[in-house]
């Protein structure tokens, strides 16, 4: 069963526009959140994260919103730059755990 | 600035050789994990270690097996390489405690013939 989904595999976006990514979970116990980037042939990196006594961080361009009601988080990028395709995965655990579950990615492609 | 590497970027091997692949983290982290990412997939956790010689069976433990006999270096072993083995492969480590951020290794892509 796949606790964390990204439920579209890519997005494409208009260059100086927002670039949203969604991410679903299912399990009530996640109290951490984590968004990574992942360029070809190189390890993911992270970009951001939450807690979730937290509904909103933001770093730069980046903003991470948290809607626990709905079991829901997006990244929110803008404005969107060709340096920012890559795929993106969200990934969540629960503090102390050290085990991250991912989702299965969203590839943004970023059009000039 | 943390540093993962893993000893290859690309391994192409024969059905039934024992594979070893290999992990070195240079920031003392106390956490090492080991996924495969595939598409449609995402990363999924094989095995992972808190501490020199523990290891933890993750969500796909099969036809795995690891080694973590010093801090720093943690090996994922395929016993008996199989094709639906290809994939890539990540490594990541993580300071510990309640520090969730996981630093990831570049990947090795291997392909089992």
């Amino acid at each position: 069963d796949q606790q964390v989904k990204q439920n579209s595999p890519s997005l494409s976006v208009q260059e100086g526009r927002i670039s949203i990514l969604n991410c679903d979970y299912t399990n009530s116990m996640f109290d951490y959140f984590l968004w990574y980037k992942k360029y070809p042939a190189e390890g993911p990196t992270f970009l951001i994260s939450i807690s979730s006594i937290k509904d909103k961080n933001e770093d730069g361009r980046f903003t991470v919103f948290l809607n626990k009601s709905a079991k829901h988080l997006s990244l929110h990028i803008v404005p969107s730059q060709p340096g920012d395709s890559a795929v993106y995965f969200c990934a969540a655990l629960i503090q102390g755990a050290q085990k991250l579950v991912f989702g299965q990615g969203t590839r943004l492609t970023i059009n000039p | 600035d943390v540093k993962v590497t893993q000893s290859s970027r690309y391994l192409v091997k024969r059905t039934g050789e024992k594979v070893f692949l290999e992990c070195v983290q240079d920031m003392d982290h106390e956490n090492m994990f080991w996924y495969r990412q595939d598409p449609g997939l995402g990363l999924r956790l094989i095995y992972f270690s808190y501490d020199v010689k523990m290891k933890e069976k993750g969500d796909i433990p099969e036809g795995y097996s690891v080694s973590r006999e010093k801090k720093e270096r943690f090996s994922l072993i395929l016993e008996s390489a199989s094709t639906n083995q290809t994939s890539m492969y990540l490594c990541a480590s993580s300071l510990g405690g309640l520090a969730e951020t996981q630093y990831f290794g570049p990947g090795t892509r291997l392909l089992v013939l």
